[in-house]
Protein backbone atom coordinates (compact mmCIF):
# COMPACT_ATOMS: atom_id res chain seq x y z
CA UNK A 1 0.00 0.00 0.00
CA UNK A 2 1.47 3.16 -0.88
CA UNK A 3 -0.85 5.72 0.78
CA UNK A 4 -0.18 7.46 3.90
CA UNK A 5 -0.39 5.53 7.17
CA UNK A 6 -1.12 5.95 10.60
CA UNK A 7 0.10 4.80 13.88
CA UNK A 8 -1.63 4.06 16.36
CA UNK A 9 -4.91 3.89 14.75
CA UNK A 10 -6.64 4.32 18.43
CA UNK A 11 -4.96 5.42 21.58
CA UNK A 12 -6.88 5.72 25.17
CA UNK A 13 -4.58 7.49 27.76
CA UNK A 14 -5.11 8.66 30.99
CA UNK A 15 -5.41 12.59 31.74
CA UNK A 16 -1.88 13.58 32.29
CA UNK A 17 0.07 11.54 30.42
CA UNK A 18 1.97 11.85 27.02
CA UNK A 19 1.34 10.32 23.95
CA UNK A 20 2.75 10.41 20.06
CA UNK A 21 1.56 9.64 17.04
CA UNK A 22 3.21 8.79 13.73
CA UNK A 23 2.53 9.29 10.39
CA UNK A 24 4.12 7.97 7.07
CA UNK A 25 3.32 9.81 3.95
CA UNK A 26 3.02 8.93 0.67
CA UNK A 27 6.99 9.01 -0.36
CA UNK A 28 7.26 11.29 -3.04
CA UNK A 29 5.43 14.07 -1.07
CA UNK A 30 7.29 16.75 0.48
CA UNK A 31 4.70 18.46 2.23
CA UNK A 32 3.12 16.94 5.11
CA UNK A 33 0.39 18.07 7.04
CA UNK A 34 -1.39 17.71 10.63
CA UNK A 35 -5.08 18.38 11.06
CA UNK A 36 -7.68 17.90 14.14
CA UNK A 37 -11.51 16.73 14.15
CA UNK A 38 -13.70 16.97 16.94
CA UNK A 39 -17.47 15.52 17.09
CA UNK A 40 -19.37 17.59 14.54
CA UNK A 41 -16.59 19.73 13.18
CA UNK A 42 -14.39 19.03 9.92
CA UNK A 43 -11.26 18.77 10.55
CA UNK A 44 -8.62 21.88 11.48
CA UNK A 45 -5.81 22.84 10.44
CA UNK A 46 -3.00 22.18 13.07
CA UNK A 47 0.65 22.35 11.60
CA UNK A 48 2.27 21.50 8.38
CA UNK A 49 5.99 20.48 7.39
CA UNK A 50 7.91 21.18 3.65
CA UNK A 51 10.90 18.64 3.72
CA UNK A 52 12.07 18.56 7.36
CA UNK A 53 10.84 22.54 8.14
CA UNK A 54 7.74 23.44 10.06
CA UNK A 55 6.33 26.30 7.90
CA UNK A 56 3.33 27.16 10.06
CA UNK A 57 1.49 26.10 13.33
CA UNK A 58 -2.01 26.80 14.13
CA UNK A 59 -2.89 29.00 17.37
CA UNK A 60 -5.12 25.50 18.25
CA UNK A 61 -1.38 24.12 19.00
CA UNK A 62 -0.53 24.48 21.78
CA UNK A 63 2.51 24.67 24.11
CA UNK A 64 1.50 20.97 24.98
CA UNK A 65 1.78 20.30 21.23
CA UNK A 66 5.03 19.64 19.45
CA UNK A 67 5.37 18.12 15.52
CA UNK A 68 8.40 16.74 13.95
CA UNK A 69 9.29 15.36 10.74
CA UNK A 70 13.23 14.57 11.60
CA UNK A 71 14.65 13.65 7.87
CA UNK A 72 11.36 15.17 5.73
CA UNK A 73 9.74 11.41 5.84
CA UNK A 74 7.87 10.49 8.60
CA UNK A 75 6.53 12.96 11.15
CA UNK A 76 5.59 12.62 15.18
CA UNK A 77 2.99 14.74 16.92
CA UNK A 78 3.12 14.34 20.77
CA UNK A 79 0.81 15.87 23.10
CA UNK A 80 2.09 16.35 26.40
CA UNK A 81 0.13 16.41 29.51
CA UNK A 82 -3.02 15.28 27.56
CA UNK A 83 -6.44 17.06 28.66
CA UNK A 84 -9.92 15.67 28.14
CA UNK A 85 -10.07 18.36 25.78
CA UNK A 86 -7.41 16.59 23.61
CA UNK A 87 -9.88 13.79 22.47
CA UNK A 88 -9.96 14.00 19.09
CA UNK A 89 -9.43 12.41 15.55
CA UNK A 90 -5.62 13.35 14.55
CA UNK A 91 -5.20 13.30 10.78
CA UNK A 92 -2.13 13.38 8.72
CA UNK A 93 -1.65 13.73 5.01
CA UNK A 94 0.81 14.25 2.35
CA UNK A 95 0.28 16.87 -0.46
CA UNK A 96 1.51 16.64 -4.32
CA UNK A 97 -0.12 19.25 -6.71
CA UNK A 98 -2.85 17.53 -7.23
CA UNK A 99 -3.87 17.74 -3.79
CA UNK A 100 -3.65 16.27 -0.30
CA UNK A 101 -3.97 12.68 0.77
CA UNK A 102 -5.35 11.62 4.15
CA UNK A 103 -4.39 8.86 6.36
CA UNK A 104 -7.16 6.89 8.84
CA UNK A 105 -6.36 9.00 11.51
CA UNK A 106 -5.29 8.11 15.07
CA UNK A 107 -8.33 8.63 17.42
CA UNK A 108 -7.45 9.94 20.58
CA UNK A 109 -9.55 9.23 23.84
CA UNK A 110 -8.44 10.58 27.27
CA UNK A 111 -10.24 9.71 30.17
CA UNK B 1 -10.88 34.49 7.43
CA UNK B 2 -11.85 31.81 5.04
CA UNK B 3 -15.68 30.23 6.59
CA UNK B 4 -16.37 27.14 4.63
CA UNK B 5 -20.38 26.06 5.31
CA UNK B 6 -21.88 22.96 4.67
CA UNK B 7 -25.63 21.84 4.41
CA UNK B 8 -27.18 19.84 5.77
CA UNK B 9 -25.31 18.62 8.50
CA UNK B 10 -27.20 15.01 8.24
CA UNK B 11 -29.23 13.26 5.99
CA UNK B 12 -31.04 10.06 5.95
CA UNK B 13 -32.25 8.69 2.78
CA UNK B 14 -33.54 5.59 1.26
CA UNK B 15 -31.97 3.91 -0.89
CA UNK B 16 -32.67 4.55 -4.42
CA UNK B 17 -33.07 8.74 -3.55
CA UNK B 18 -31.10 10.87 -4.96
CA UNK B 19 -29.86 13.70 -2.89
CA UNK B 20 -27.14 16.86 -3.26
CA UNK B 21 -25.34 18.56 -0.30
CA UNK B 22 -24.02 22.29 -0.42
CA UNK B 23 -20.55 24.33 0.05
CA UNK B 24 -20.48 27.82 1.19
CA UNK B 25 -17.45 29.87 0.30
CA UNK B 26 -15.89 33.75 0.12
CA UNK B 27 -15.76 34.52 -3.17
CA UNK B 28 -12.74 36.19 -2.96
CA UNK B 29 -9.60 34.90 -3.71
CA UNK B 30 -10.39 31.52 -4.60
CA UNK B 31 -7.59 28.63 -5.81
CA UNK B 32 -9.60 25.56 -5.57
CA UNK B 33 -12.35 23.30 -3.56
CA UNK B 34 -11.79 20.27 -3.07
CA UNK B 35 -14.80 17.36 -2.02
CA UNK B 36 -14.08 14.07 0.38
CA UNK B 37 -15.74 11.52 1.26
CA UNK B 38 -15.02 9.70 4.57
CA UNK B 39 -16.18 6.69 5.65
CA UNK B 40 -16.03 5.88 9.38
CA UNK B 41 -12.57 4.26 9.98
CA UNK B 42 -11.53 4.77 6.63
CA UNK B 43 -8.94 7.80 5.22
CA UNK B 44 -10.53 10.59 3.64
CA UNK B 45 -11.06 9.93 0.07
CA UNK B 46 -10.74 12.67 -2.74
CA UNK B 47 -14.11 12.94 -4.70
CA UNK B 48 -13.01 16.30 -6.59
CA UNK B 49 -10.75 19.00 -6.95
CA UNK B 50 -12.47 21.92 -8.63
CA UNK B 51 -10.86 24.92 -10.04
CA UNK B 52 -13.15 27.09 -12.73
CA UNK B 53 -15.77 28.53 -12.29
CA UNK B 54 -18.38 26.47 -14.04
CA UNK B 55 -16.90 23.41 -13.82
CA UNK B 56 -18.85 20.09 -13.69
CA UNK B 57 -16.97 17.14 -12.49
CA UNK B 58 -18.64 13.13 -12.22
CA UNK B 59 -17.44 9.95 -10.69
CA UNK B 60 -19.78 6.93 -11.40
CA UNK B 61 -23.58 8.27 -9.26
CA UNK B 62 -21.49 10.90 -8.28
CA UNK B 63 -21.02 14.64 -9.69
CA UNK B 64 -20.04 18.24 -8.40
CA UNK B 65 -20.73 21.61 -9.58
CA UNK B 66 -18.97 24.95 -8.95
CA UNK B 67 -20.24 28.28 -8.98
CA UNK B 68 -17.12 30.77 -7.90
CA UNK B 69 -19.01 33.89 -7.98
CA UNK B 70 -21.60 33.00 -5.50
CA UNK B 71 -19.24 31.22 -3.45
CA UNK B 72 -21.20 27.77 -3.83
CA UNK B 73 -20.71 24.44 -5.03
CA UNK B 74 -23.01 20.92 -5.10
CA UNK B 75 -22.64 17.46 -5.05
CA UNK B 76 -25.26 15.43 -6.19
CA UNK B 77 -25.79 11.77 -5.66
CA UNK B 78 -27.77 9.84 -8.18
CA UNK B 79 -29.63 6.74 -6.74
CA UNK B 80 -28.11 6.61 -3.48
CA UNK B 81 -26.81 3.30 -2.34
CA UNK B 82 -25.77 2.19 1.50
CA UNK B 83 -22.38 2.22 0.29
CA UNK B 84 -22.60 5.74 -0.13
CA UNK B 85 -23.24 6.57 3.52
CA UNK B 86 -20.34 8.46 4.54
CA UNK B 87 -19.48 12.34 5.97
CA UNK B 88 -19.00 14.39 2.72
CA UNK B 89 -16.90 17.31 3.48
CA UNK B 90 -15.34 20.04 0.82
CA UNK B 91 -12.63 22.21 1.41
CA UNK B 92 -10.75 25.16 0.20
CA UNK B 93 -6.95 25.99 0.97
CA UNK B 94 -5.93 28.64 2.28
CA UNK B 95 -3.57 29.86 0.06
CA UNK B 96 -2.49 28.19 -3.02
CA UNK B 97 -1.01 24.95 -2.33
CA UNK B 98 -1.67 25.31 1.14
CA UNK B 99 -3.55 24.29 3.88
CA UNK B 100 -6.93 23.39 3.94
CA UNK B 101 -9.74 24.93 5.62
CA UNK B 102 -12.36 22.33 5.70
CA UNK B 103 -16.46 22.46 6.16
CA UNK B 104 -18.19 21.23 9.07
CA UNK B 105 -19.25 18.27 6.79
CA UNK B 106 -22.36 16.59 5.70
CA UNK B 107 -23.21 13.15 7.15
CA UNK B 108 -25.26 10.84 4.42
CA UNK B 109 -27.29 7.61 5.84
CA UNK B 110 -28.42 5.82 3.07
CA UNK B 111 -30.94 3.19 4.14
CA UNK B 112 -31.54 -0.33 2.20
Amino acid sequence: DTGVSQDPRHKITKRGQNVTFRCDPISEHNRLYWYRQTLGQGPEFLTYFQNEAQLEKSRLLSDRFSAERPKGSFSTLEIQRTEQGDSAMYLCASSSELGQYFGPGTRLTVT
Amino acid sequence: ILNVEQSPQSLHVQEGDSTNFTCSFPSSNFYALHWYRWETAKSPEALFVMTLNGDEKKKGRISATLNTKEGYSYLYIKGSQPEDSATYLCALPYNQGGKLIFGQGTELSVKP
